[in-house]
C-alpha cells in the first residue's frame, strides 16, 4: 500500500530559476490537490484536479505557477522565475471524489528554498 | 480573513492526561471538519473527521466535538502519549461542490507530551 509520494523532497534554487515538482497520488484516487505551507502557518490551498481537469485555482497561484495532471495520474507543479517569497513547503494530497472525498491524504512535501 | 483559527499555538501536557485542542471557524458553509497531525519533515496525517450534522465522533483515544452554534470544535486525546507530540491542524471543507472539498486550515497547535 503506497501513499502519496513527492519528488524531490528538497530543492534549493537561485532567484529567477524555474523549478518543477512532481506528485504521485494514491493510485485509485481521482482528486489531486496542491497546497503551500510557510513557517508557522497551516497549509493553504493552491489548486486541485479531478482526473486530468484542473477545476479550481487559488488567487495565491500567480501566473508564474502552473500545474498539470496530463493523464489523470501524477501531477507536476512548475514555478517560473522563482522569487524568495516562493520559499515554502509544497504539499500534494489526494482523495476519492464523492463519499469521504473530504478526507485528503498528504505526501511528505517538497521544501523549496529560493536564495 | 482567517476562516479557521487555532488560538493556542502550543500546549504542554503530562503523559496519561487529557490533551484538549480547540478550533474556531467563521464560515457557515463548512460541512466537514478534520484534524491532522504533523511531525517535522513529514506531510500532515489524517486523524479524525466529523460531519456538520453530528456533534461528536470518537476513534480510539481521539474524540472530536462540534458545537455548530458556537462555530467551535475541539479534539480530545486521552490518554496522551509521548508519541502524540506533534503539530495538530484543524481543517474544514465547504459545501460548494465546485470547490472539490478543498480544505481550509488553521494555523496549528504544537503539542508536547511530557513523560
Amino acid at each position: 500500500d503506497t501513499g502519496v509520494s513527492q519528488d524531490p523532497r528538497h530543492k534549493i534554487t537561485k532567484r529567477g530559476q524555474n523549478v518543477t515538482f512532481r506528485c504521485d497520488p494514491i493510485s485509485e484516487h481521482n482528486r489531486l490537490y496542491w497546497y503551500r505551507q510557510t513557517l508557522g502557518q497551516g497549509p493553504e490551498f493552491l489548486t486541485y484536479f479531478q482526473n486530468e481537469a484542473q477545476l479550481e485555482k487559488s488567487r495565491l497561484l500567480s501566473n508564474r505557477f502552473s500545474a498539470e495532471r496530463p493523464k489523470g495520474s501524477f501531477s507536476t507543479l512548475e514555478i517560473q522565475r522563482t522569487e524568495q517569497g516562493d520559499s515554502a513547503m509544497y504539499l500534494c494530497a489526494s482523495s476519492l471524489a464523492g463519499g469521504r472525498g473530504y478526507e485528503q491524504y498528504f505526501g511528505p512535501g517538497t521544501r523549496l528554498t529560493v536564495t | 480573513d482567517q476562516q479557521v483559527k487555532q488560538n493556542s499555538p502550543s500546549l504542554s501536557v503530562q503523559e496519561g492526561r487529557i490533551s484538549i485542542l480547540n478550533c474556531d471557524y467563521t464560515n457557515s458553509m463548512f460541512d466537514y471538519f478534520l484534524w491532522y497531525k504533523k511531525y517535522p519533515a513529514e506531510g500532515p496525517t489524517f486523524l479524525i473527521s466529523i460531519s456538520s450534522i453530528k456533534d461528536k465522533n470518537e476513534d480510539g483515544r481521539f474524540t472530536v466535538f462540534l458545537n455548530k452554534s458556537a462555530k467551535h470544535l475541539s479534539l480530545h486525546i486521552v490518554p496522551s502519549q509521548p508519541g502524540d507530540s506533534a503539530v495538530y491542524f484543524c481543517a474544514a471543507s465547504d459545501k460548494i461542490k465546485a470547490a472539490g472539498n478543498k480544505l481550509t486550515f488553521g494555523g496549528g497547535t504544537r503539542v508536547l507530551v511530557k513523560p
